[in-house]
């Protein structure tokens, strides 16, 4: 079974604090990705990367950075937590078929 | 651009009741993905469907797709209390999936 976890389901942060999210998979996909989950706006992409130490901007990348400096790790970085940035972010893998999902961080910045 | 509309975003039907949510994309694409999601939890891959015509089925739920009208559905047959969940559909739209709202289906017993 393919296997993503995430570092943690549940973080509150300050405004301000620079919050690190990661992601790791066990199954050598080459693909990542993170989202973020908002009730009655369905999952928007923030970042991909298709290879170690590639990225590409999504649908939101203002405010985040990601970094994936090994395949099986990809991480979502918010340089300076906003109050806007309170969401679900969920992080996925895929070979070119189907995407497999995190557990997903619940995030709350006050 | 590739958009992706869902309808019904929420559904309350009783156990026992068929229903059919559907999903229309407004570009070509030739891949399209169901989801199901529990409340406060993960995406659950649902169905795979890469061509026209796809039919596929699990259980009470089975999944068509059309790419002519740009169109695919998710019809559940004589509906029980544990497919009470979100659904997404997700279309292939190049380099990233283009995802639906999601519709909230509730099945009260």
């Amino acid at each position: 079974d393919v296997k993503v976890t995430q570092s943690s389901r549940y973080l509150v942060k300050r405004t301000g604090e620079k919050v690190f999210l990661e992601c790791v998979q066990d199954m050598d996909h080459e693909n990542m990705f993170w989202y973020r989950q908002d009730p009655g706006l369905g999952l928007r992409l923030i970042y991909f990367s298709y290879d170690v130490k590639m990225k590409e901007k999504g649908d939101i990348p203002e405010g985040y950075s990601v970094s994936r400096e090994k395949k099986e790790r990809f991480s979502l970085i918010l340089e300076s937590a906003s109050t806007n940035q309170t969401s679900m972010y969920l992080c996925a893998s895929s070979t070119s078929d189907t995407q497999y999902f995190g557990p997903g961080t619940r995030l709350t910045v006050l | 651009e590739l958009k992706v509309e869902q309808n019904p975003l929420f559904l309350s039907m009783q156990e026992g009741k068929n229903y059919t949510i559907y999903c229309n994309y407004s570009t070509t694409s030739d891949r399209l993905y169901w989801y199901r999601q529990d409340p406060g939890k993960s995406l659950e891959s649902l169905f795979v469907l890469l061509s026209n015509g796809a039919v596929k089925q699990e259980g009470r739920l089975m999944a068509s797709l059309d790419t002519k009208a740009r169109l695919s559905t998710l019809h559940i047959t004589a509906a029980v209390h544990d497919l009470s969940a979100t659904y997404f559909c997700a279309v292939d739209g190049g380099y990233q999936l283009i995802w639906g709202a999601g519709t909230k289906l509730i099945i009260k017993p």
